[in-house]
């Protein structure tokens, strides 16, 4: 049963805490990707990688990180240093390999909450 | 910055009714996407059309893409309470074709 799987669904942080959501995919994808989403908007691009051991930051970087060390894999830290972290989080990915090919499939999303 | 933008924000029509849906963009791109987002949910691919195309169909939904006015549409014929979610655009760069941005959406309700 091939799909991309987000975890936890629902999270909450207190301020001044590092929490890392999960993102993880069987479908063979090459490219990965975080978006922010707020309430009763677009999504923003946080990070995405194209590739095992590389990634690139979108318009919203600051105050998260990743990693990418597994083609299946692309976790997502929200650091202290990301002022108003409270969102819902959509993770996607996509074959990597040309523009015929760039449809993009989402997780489930993780909502996080700062108290 | 984002991309695409979506014109209205929001519409409400009655169940049975068509909906169109516009987006415009800044750039020039490779593919222009559409995803349907029910509340709470994760986004779901619905059609590409690629800037060589002008008109594509799936089912109901028809998508019209004119790169001249950078411009799209989506309708969806004899529309169902169940298509009630909001509507996105999405297009890649030019340069890279996975650097995506989105637009802020539209939000669709079907009466029944």
């Amino acid at each position: 049963d091939g799909g991309i799987t987000q975890s936890p669904k629902y999270l909450f942080r207190k301020e001044g805490q590092n929490v890392t959501l999960s993102c993880e995919q069987n479908l063979n994808h090459d490219a990965m990707y975080w978006y922010r989403q707020d309430p009763g908007q677009g999504l923003r691009l946080i990070y995405y990688s194209q590739i095992v051991n590389d990634f690139q930051k979108g318009d919203i970087a600051e105050g998260y990180s990743v990693s990418r060390e597994k083609k299946e894999s692309f976790p997502l830290t929200v650091t202290s240093a990301q002022k108003n972290p409270t969102a819902f989080y959509l993770c996607a990915s996509s074959i990597f390999g040309g523009s015929l090919y760039n449809e993009q499939f989402f997780g489930p999303g993780t909502r996080l909450t700062v108290l | 910055s984002q991309q695409g933008e979506e014109d209205p924000q929001a519409l409400s029509i009655q169940e049975g009714e068509n909906a169109t849906m516009n987006c415009s963009y800044k750039t020039s791109i490779n593919n222009l996407q559409w995803y349907r987002q029910n509340s709470g949910r994760g986004l779901v691919h619905l059609i590409l059309i690629r800037s060589n195309e002008r008109e594509k169909h799936s089912g109901r939904l028809r998508v019209t893409l004119d790169t001249s006015k950078k411009s799209s549409s989506l309708l969806i014929t004899a529309s169902r309470a169940a298509d009630t979610a909001s509507y996105f655009c999405a297009t890649d760069a030019l340069h890279n074709n996975n650097d995506m941005r989105f637009g802020a959406g539209t939000r669709l309700t079907v009466k029944p």
